[in-house]
Protein backbone atom coordinates (compact mmCIF):
# COMPACT_ATOMS: atom_id res chain seq x y z
CA UNK A 1 0.00 0.00 0.00
CA UNK A 2 1.12 3.53 -0.69
CA UNK A 3 2.41 5.36 1.85
CA UNK A 4 1.21 9.34 2.47
CA UNK A 5 2.45 10.84 -1.00
CA UNK A 6 3.36 14.68 -1.18
CA UNK A 7 4.55 17.19 -4.19
CA UNK A 8 5.76 18.73 -5.08
CA UNK A 9 9.08 17.02 -3.49
CA UNK A 10 11.31 20.34 -4.01
CA UNK A 11 10.40 24.06 -4.10
CA UNK A 12 12.20 27.05 -5.28
CA UNK A 13 10.49 30.39 -5.53
CA UNK A 14 10.49 33.94 -5.10
CA UNK A 15 9.32 36.25 -2.13
CA UNK A 16 5.59 37.07 -3.06
CA UNK A 17 4.43 34.02 -5.07
CA UNK A 18 1.74 31.93 -4.39
CA UNK A 19 3.26 28.50 -3.33
CA UNK A 20 0.77 25.14 -3.18
CA UNK A 21 1.63 21.91 -1.41
CA UNK A 22 -0.29 19.07 -2.11
CA UNK A 23 -0.98 15.59 -0.15
CA UNK A 24 -2.32 12.60 -0.26
CA UNK A 25 -3.06 10.71 2.63
CA UNK A 26 -2.80 6.91 3.12
CA UNK A 27 -6.17 5.22 1.81
CA UNK A 28 -8.55 4.55 5.16
CA UNK A 29 -7.13 7.50 7.23
CA UNK A 30 -9.37 9.87 9.02
CA UNK A 31 -6.32 12.54 10.05
CA UNK A 32 -4.40 14.49 8.29
CA UNK A 33 -1.69 16.37 9.56
CA UNK A 34 0.56 19.51 8.13
CA UNK A 35 3.92 20.21 10.07
CA UNK A 36 6.69 22.39 9.08
CA UNK A 37 10.35 21.56 10.22
CA UNK A 38 13.03 24.07 10.34
CA UNK A 39 16.61 24.09 12.60
CA UNK A 40 15.36 27.04 14.48
CA UNK A 41 11.95 26.01 15.75
CA UNK A 42 11.87 22.33 15.41
CA UNK A 43 8.85 20.22 13.82
CA UNK A 44 5.72 22.20 14.56
CA UNK A 45 2.21 21.29 14.03
CA UNK A 46 0.59 23.69 11.69
CA UNK A 47 -3.12 22.51 11.22
CA UNK A 48 -4.62 19.19 11.51
CA UNK A 49 -7.76 17.72 10.14
CA UNK A 50 -9.92 14.69 11.17
CA UNK A 51 -12.87 13.50 8.20
CA UNK A 52 -12.27 15.99 5.82
CA UNK A 53 -12.57 19.19 8.51
CA UNK A 54 -9.91 21.38 10.13
CA UNK A 55 -9.71 20.50 13.72
CA UNK A 56 -6.86 23.13 15.06
CA UNK A 57 -5.31 25.50 12.99
CA UNK A 58 -3.63 27.42 15.78
CA UNK A 59 -0.51 26.59 14.90
CA UNK A 60 -0.95 28.15 11.53
CA UNK A 61 1.65 30.96 11.59
CA UNK A 62 -0.21 33.90 10.16
CA UNK A 63 -3.08 34.31 7.39
CA UNK A 64 -0.65 34.32 4.63
CA UNK A 65 -0.98 30.24 5.36
CA UNK A 66 -4.43 28.27 4.42
CA UNK A 67 -5.15 24.31 4.68
CA UNK A 68 -8.16 22.78 2.61
CA UNK A 69 -9.19 18.78 2.69
CA UNK A 70 -11.70 18.94 -0.25
CA UNK A 71 -11.89 15.51 0.25
CA UNK A 72 -10.61 12.11 1.95
CA UNK A 73 -7.64 11.83 0.29
CA UNK A 74 -6.55 15.47 -0.83
CA UNK A 75 -5.03 18.17 1.36
CA UNK A 76 -3.38 21.38 0.06
CA UNK A 77 -1.68 23.98 1.92
CA UNK A 78 -1.52 27.19 0.61
CA UNK A 79 1.26 30.35 1.36
CA UNK A 80 0.53 33.44 -0.31
CA UNK A 81 2.43 35.66 -0.29
CA UNK A 82 5.69 33.76 0.17
CA UNK A 83 8.52 34.91 2.17
CA UNK A 84 12.03 34.23 2.85
CA UNK A 85 11.19 33.10 6.44
CA UNK A 86 8.42 30.43 4.91
CA UNK A 87 11.92 28.56 4.32
CA UNK A 88 11.77 25.12 5.86
CA UNK A 89 10.40 21.59 4.79
CA UNK A 90 6.83 20.83 5.31
CA UNK A 91 5.49 17.21 6.06
CA UNK A 92 2.23 16.09 5.61
CA UNK A 93 1.21 12.95 7.92
CA UNK A 94 -1.78 11.11 8.20
CA UNK A 95 -3.51 8.23 11.31
CA UNK A 96 -5.90 6.00 11.40
CA UNK A 97 -8.11 7.82 14.35
CA UNK A 98 -6.77 9.67 17.48
CA UNK A 99 -6.63 6.63 19.51
CA UNK A 100 -3.18 7.05 21.73
CA UNK A 101 -2.27 3.54 19.90
CA UNK A 102 -2.58 5.28 16.42
CA UNK A 103 0.81 5.99 14.59
CA UNK A 104 1.12 8.71 12.35
CA UNK A 105 2.50 7.70 9.05
CA UNK A 106 4.93 10.85 7.34
CA UNK A 107 5.24 11.56 3.73
CA UNK A 108 8.80 12.74 2.40
CA UNK A 109 7.88 16.19 2.73
CA UNK A 110 8.01 19.52 0.25
CA UNK A 111 11.87 21.34 0.66
CA UNK A 112 10.60 25.02 0.30
CA UNK A 113 12.94 27.69 -0.19
CA UNK A 114 11.68 31.53 -0.69
CA UNK A 115 13.96 33.64 -1.97
CA UNK B 1 0.41 19.75 29.74
CA UNK B 2 1.90 17.19 28.19
CA UNK B 3 5.75 17.54 27.16
CA UNK B 4 8.39 15.08 25.70
CA UNK B 5 11.96 15.87 26.82
CA UNK B 6 15.20 14.48 25.22
CA UNK B 7 18.24 15.99 26.89
CA UNK B 8 20.41 14.28 24.64
CA UNK B 9 21.27 17.20 21.50
CA UNK B 10 24.10 14.84 20.06
CA UNK B 11 25.64 11.36 20.80
CA UNK B 12 28.76 9.81 19.10
CA UNK B 13 28.48 5.71 19.14
CA UNK B 14 30.95 3.34 18.24
CA UNK B 15 29.84 1.06 15.54
CA UNK B 16 28.45 -2.26 16.55
CA UNK B 17 28.00 -0.87 20.36
CA UNK B 18 24.60 -0.55 22.04
CA UNK B 19 22.72 2.75 21.86
CA UNK B 20 20.23 4.21 24.53
CA UNK B 21 18.94 7.30 23.52
CA UNK B 22 17.17 8.86 26.38
CA UNK B 23 13.23 10.02 26.74
CA UNK B 24 11.16 11.22 29.55
CA UNK B 25 7.75 12.49 29.07
CA UNK B 26 4.96 14.25 31.41
CA UNK B 27 1.27 13.70 30.63
CA UNK B 28 -2.08 13.59 32.97
CA UNK B 29 -3.49 11.07 30.58
CA UNK B 30 -3.82 7.72 32.41
CA UNK B 31 -3.70 6.12 28.43
CA UNK B 32 -1.49 7.12 25.76
CA UNK B 33 0.97 5.96 23.33
CA UNK B 34 4.83 6.62 22.91
CA UNK B 35 6.79 6.61 19.67
CA UNK B 36 10.30 6.94 18.18
CA UNK B 37 10.79 8.43 14.50
CA UNK B 38 13.96 8.47 12.76
CA UNK B 39 14.71 10.95 10.79
CA UNK B 40 18.02 10.03 8.47
CA UNK B 41 19.98 13.21 6.36
CA UNK B 42 17.75 12.48 3.36
CA UNK B 43 14.73 14.02 5.50
CA UNK B 44 11.96 11.71 5.85
CA UNK B 45 10.35 10.48 9.17
CA UNK B 46 10.02 7.12 9.57
CA UNK B 47 8.34 5.05 12.37
CA UNK B 48 10.05 2.87 14.07
CA UNK B 49 8.38 1.71 17.52
CA UNK B 50 5.27 2.10 19.47
CA UNK B 51 5.03 1.72 23.24
CA UNK B 52 1.37 1.67 25.01
CA UNK B 53 1.09 2.69 28.38
CA UNK B 54 -0.84 0.23 29.61
CA UNK B 55 1.26 -2.58 27.77
CA UNK B 56 3.30 -5.22 30.02
CA UNK B 57 6.51 -5.71 28.22
CA UNK B 58 8.33 -3.54 26.37
CA UNK B 59 8.07 -3.23 22.74
CA UNK B 60 10.34 -4.78 20.53
CA UNK B 61 11.02 -4.44 16.22
CA UNK B 62 14.13 -6.20 15.21
CA UNK B 63 17.26 -4.62 16.94
CA UNK B 64 14.87 -1.46 18.34
CA UNK B 65 13.70 -1.86 21.76
CA UNK B 66 11.73 0.40 23.79
CA UNK B 67 13.00 0.67 27.52
CA UNK B 68 9.74 1.77 29.14
CA UNK B 69 9.64 3.23 33.20
CA UNK B 70 6.19 3.74 33.51
CA UNK B 71 6.94 5.13 37.26
CA UNK B 72 9.77 7.13 36.31
CA UNK B 73 8.01 8.47 32.80
CA UNK B 74 11.14 7.03 30.81
CA UNK B 75 10.67 5.77 27.33
CA UNK B 76 13.98 5.41 26.27
CA UNK B 77 15.04 4.03 22.88
CA UNK B 78 17.71 0.88 22.68
CA UNK B 79 19.24 0.13 19.19
CA UNK B 80 21.41 -2.88 19.60
CA UNK B 81 24.60 -3.86 17.45
CA UNK B 82 24.18 -0.38 15.78
CA UNK B 83 25.17 -0.21 11.71
CA UNK B 84 26.24 3.46 10.32
CA UNK B 85 22.78 3.33 8.63
CA UNK B 86 21.82 4.33 11.99
CA UNK B 87 23.10 7.68 11.65
CA UNK B 88 20.56 10.06 11.92
CA UNK B 89 17.95 12.07 14.52
CA UNK B 90 15.99 10.64 16.66
CA UNK B 91 12.63 11.86 18.15
CA UNK B 92 10.39 10.75 20.93
CA UNK B 93 6.43 11.40 20.54
CA UNK B 94 3.66 10.79 22.76
CA UNK B 95 -0.17 10.81 21.88
CA UNK B 96 -2.53 10.96 24.77
CA UNK B 97 -5.76 9.43 24.81
CA UNK B 98 -7.45 12.66 25.29
CA UNK B 99 -5.41 14.61 22.29
CA UNK B 100 -5.64 14.12 18.45
CA UNK B 101 -2.48 15.42 17.79
CA UNK B 102 1.29 13.62 19.06
CA UNK B 103 3.63 15.94 20.74
CA UNK B 104 7.38 15.36 19.72
CA UNK B 105 10.61 15.59 21.78
CA UNK B 106 13.34 18.11 20.11
CA UNK B 107 15.33 14.99 18.92
CA UNK B 108 18.98 13.38 19.41
CA UNK B 109 21.21 13.33 16.76
CA UNK B 110 23.66 10.44 16.42
CA UNK B 111 26.59 9.84 15.15
CA UNK B 112 27.51 5.91 14.31
CA UNK B 113 31.64 5.85 13.72
CA UNK B 114 33.17 3.42 12.06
Amino acid sequence: DAGVIQSPRHEVTEMGQEVTLRCKPISGHDYLFWYRQTMMRGLELLIYFNNNVPIDDSGMPEDRFSAKMPNASFSTLKIQPSEPRDSAVYFCASSFSAGPQETQYFGPGTRLLVL
Amino acid sequence: AQKITQTQPGMFVQEKEAVTLDCTYDTSDPSYGLFWYKQPSSGEMIFLIYQGSYDQQNATEGRYSLNFQKARKSANLVISASQLGDSAMYFCAMRGARDDKIIFGKGTRLHILP
